[in-house]
């Protein structure tokens, strides 16, 4: 059964260093999203990505996040600098169509900074 | 803004019983979809089951059903026949027919199915 993955499943950086988070959506599915979860806390959104471009993106969504699709596969969320309060679950989810409502999530990556 | 209230933080149940767990939403859409989304242990966000706003029956999944009441802005979710496997984080999910289709969450109700 198809499944989007996620790497690395924990990640461990420093303050102020960048990270990539890379995801491998469901293959054909056009709609492609950013969640973190804090530990002990609800799910946010952070980003939705459809046809090579941003659609919508939350207050948490600052600047020195940024998210791209290098190629056909991939879906990446960068973090430029990263803050003790960037410490969190982060979940990639591909959705297939704008008529498909279901959601597909990833494992999710553990990112902490230190 | 939309807004999604889970009221009960945790929730027990034995084995082969009955469990509801409930929801309330806030929103001046007409047109939307709700969800129910299970988070196991192993953190993956799994779909349970999902309603369209512009449908009046609920919906079911095997031993899993909503209770929609769009007036009320309330979808709960009952659980039949309990099973161990049950056990997990249990979010209530509301999404708006826009460009992004994001999913609000609510903050989780965390149940435990007891033998």
């Amino acid at each position: 059964e198809p499944e989007v993955t996620q790497t690395p499943s924990h990640q461990v950086t420093q303050m102020g260093q960048e990270v990539i988070l890379r995801c491998v959506p469901i293959s054909n599915h056009l709609y492609f999203y950013w969640y973190r979860q804090i530990l002990g806390q609800k799910v946010e959104f952070l980003v939705s990505f459809y046809n090579n471009e941003i659609s919508e993106k939350s207050e948490i969504f600052d600047d020195q996040f940024s998210v791209e699709r290098p190629d056909g596969s991939n879906f990446t969320l960068k973090i430029r600098s990263t803050k003790l309060e960037d410490s969190a679950m982060y979940f990639c989810a591909s959705r297939a169509g704008q008529m498909n409502t279901e959601a597909f999530f990833g494992q999710g990556t553990r990112l902490t900074v230190v | 803004a939309q807004t999604v209230t889970q009221s009960q933080p945790e929730m027990s149940v034995q084995e082969a019983e009955t469990v509801t767990l409930s929801c309330t939403y806030d929103t001046s859409e007409s047109n939307y979809y709700l969800f129910w989304y299970k988070q196991p242990p192993s953190r993956q966000m799994i779909l349970v089951i999902r309603q369209e706003a512009y449908k009046q029956q609920n919906a079911t999944e095997n031993r899993f059903s909503v209770n929609f009441q769009k007036a009320a802005k309330s979808f709960s979710l009952k659980i039949s026949d309990s099973q161990l496997g049950d056990t997990a984080m249990y979010f209530c999910a509301f999404m708006k027919q826009d460009s992004g289709y994001a999913l609000n969450f609510g903050k989780g109700t965390s149940l435990l199915v007891t033998p």
